[in-house]
């Protein structure tokens, strides 16, 4: 049973490119979460989702920032225009639903440079 | 909204017990929870308290007073690969039941 997968595991791009992060669940989850997290300090929620549909986006920025979990398919956060100021680690979490939230299991997170 | 408090810095002996601490403000509460990170790793569950008491999983423990809003994971008979950070986190008592994670406890372990 594999666990939550994240790809690319490295990611550099250049200011005002785009960037796209994948991340599939394990299997059986329907929730996934993504979180971002700079050196030396600790996860920031940005969103959470279920299948084809966002639950909460309260900690994802309005603009450049955009999440899905199709019916099919990984869960993909799209940064727009990228700058200098969102590389960071960002990691996905899944767990299987309402209920049982209270254990996330993490992929092993998206490092993103911005050059 | 919540808000997490945890000391920044542990320092411990190998074979010695640490506690480390966390204090929480939450609009609604729904349990405790604490992860593992080692550096250039992945979070990894650890515990969770829901009710008052103590979890016990082998060398760690987690402790919970919802009177007090606090909570402290406890690990005993330390080992050189503990050292990691350790992310108290709680689950929202509302509607969405989102997880916020505190700032993190490094933890280092010295011979």
């Amino acid at each position: 049973n594999a666990g939550v997968m994240q790809n690319p595991r490295h990611l550099v791009r250049r200011r005002g490119q785009e960037a796209r992060l994948r991340c599939s669940p394990m299997k059986g989850h329907s929730h996934v979460y993504w979180y971002r997290q700079l050196p030396e300090e600790g996860l920031k929620f940005m969103v959470y989702l279920q299948k084809e549909n966002i639950i909460d986006e309260s900690g994802m920025p309005k603009e450049r920032f955009s999440a899905e979990f199709p019916k099919e398919g990984p869960s993909i956060l799209r940064i727009q225009q990228v700058v200098r100021g969102d590389s960071a680690a960002y990691f996905c979490a899944s767990s299987p639903g309402q209920g049982a939230q209270n254990i996330q299991y993490f992929g092993a997170g998206t490092r993103l440079s911005v050059l | 909204g919540q808000s997490l408090e945890q000391p920044s810095e542990v320092t411990a002996v190998e074979g010695a017990i640490v506690q480390i601490n966390c204090t929480y403000q939450t609009s609604g509460f729904y349990g405790l929870s604490w992860y593992q990170q080692h550096d250039g790793g992945a979070p990894t569950f650890l515990s969770y308290n829901a009710l008052d008491g103590l979890e016990e999983t082998g060398r760690f423990s987690s402790f919970l007073s919802r009177s007090d809003s606090y909570g402290y994971l406890l690990l005993q008979e330390l080992q050189m690969k503990d050292s990691a950070s350790y992310f108290c986190a709680v689950r929202d008592a509302g509607g969405y039941q989102k997880v916020t994670f505190g700032t993190g406890t490094k933890l280092q372990v010295i011979p």
